[in-house]
């Protein structure tokens, strides 16, 4: 089941904040962030677990609600470089696959 | 140091043909994935490698698919009869080991294109 991503798009100036969620059917060991600009490859930006431990870039913050199987990605003080478009990608707990599934993605666009 | 390298960047091929796609993981990495991305979407699931055998192959859509890493690095993605709504980029990433922290580092993708 393809986690659903909001809002799809949104604009912001230099310097304003942003917040992406995701949001999943089912039971997640993991919440990965990737940001993908035009063209280019996914870069990775922060792996969320379940139990709470998190690794990742330190300017970007996220939050991961297991009970609700919720993720949000916080971007503040927007930069120009910040501009793509951001996916989830979710990882289940049944198995051992540690394939990602990863939504429709949420572009962002930071304007000076 | 050098990260994930796929070759070609683009192919551009006729319907029925045979295509091949090269994934170089970054080196140490034991696992290895496919996924296809179609414009406006995110990338969507193929196939998964841990070592040299594939731990999971239920994104491939059909048995038109193939994916092999025999030495455990460089994987080949492999497509017969080629269909038009193959066109797509193939992306390849690979992460150093399993769970937990097992974020994927993913290459420049080859741009397929089936006329």
């Amino acid at each position: 089941q393809q986690p659903v991503q909001s809002p799809q798009a949104v604009i912001l100036r230099e310097g304003e904040d942003a917040v992406i969620n995701c949001s999943s059917s089912k039971a997640l060991y993991s919440v990965h962030w990737y940001r993908q600009k035009h063209g280019e490859a996914p870069v990775f930006l922060m792996i969320l677990l379940k139990g709470g431990e998190q690794k990742g870039h330190e300017k970007i913050s996220a939050s991961f609600n297991e009970k609700k199987q919720q993720s949000s990605l916080y971007l503040t003080a927007s930069q120009l470089s910040y501009s793509g478009t951001y996916f989830c990608g979710t990882e289940g707990t049944q198995g051992g696959s540690e394939k990602l599934v990863f939504g429709k993605g949420t572009k962002l666009t930071v304007n000076p | 140091g050098a990260g994930v390298s796929q070759t070609p960047s683009n192919k551009v091929t006729e319907k029925g043909k045979y295509v091949e796609l090269r994934c170089d993981p970054i080196s140490g990495h034991t696992a290895l994935y496919w996924y296809r991305q179609s414009l406006g979407q995110g990338p969507e699931f193929l196939i998964y490698f841990q070592g040299t055998g594939a731990a999971d192959d239920s994104g491939l859509p059909n048995d038109r698919f193939f994916a092999v890493r025999p030495e455990g690095s460089v994987s080949t993605l492999k497509i017969q009869r080629t269909e038009r709504g193959d066109s797509a980029v193939y992306l390849c990433a690979s992460s150093l080991t399993g769970r937990p922290y097992n974020e994927q580092f993913f290459g420049p993708g080859t741009r397929l294109t089936v006329l």
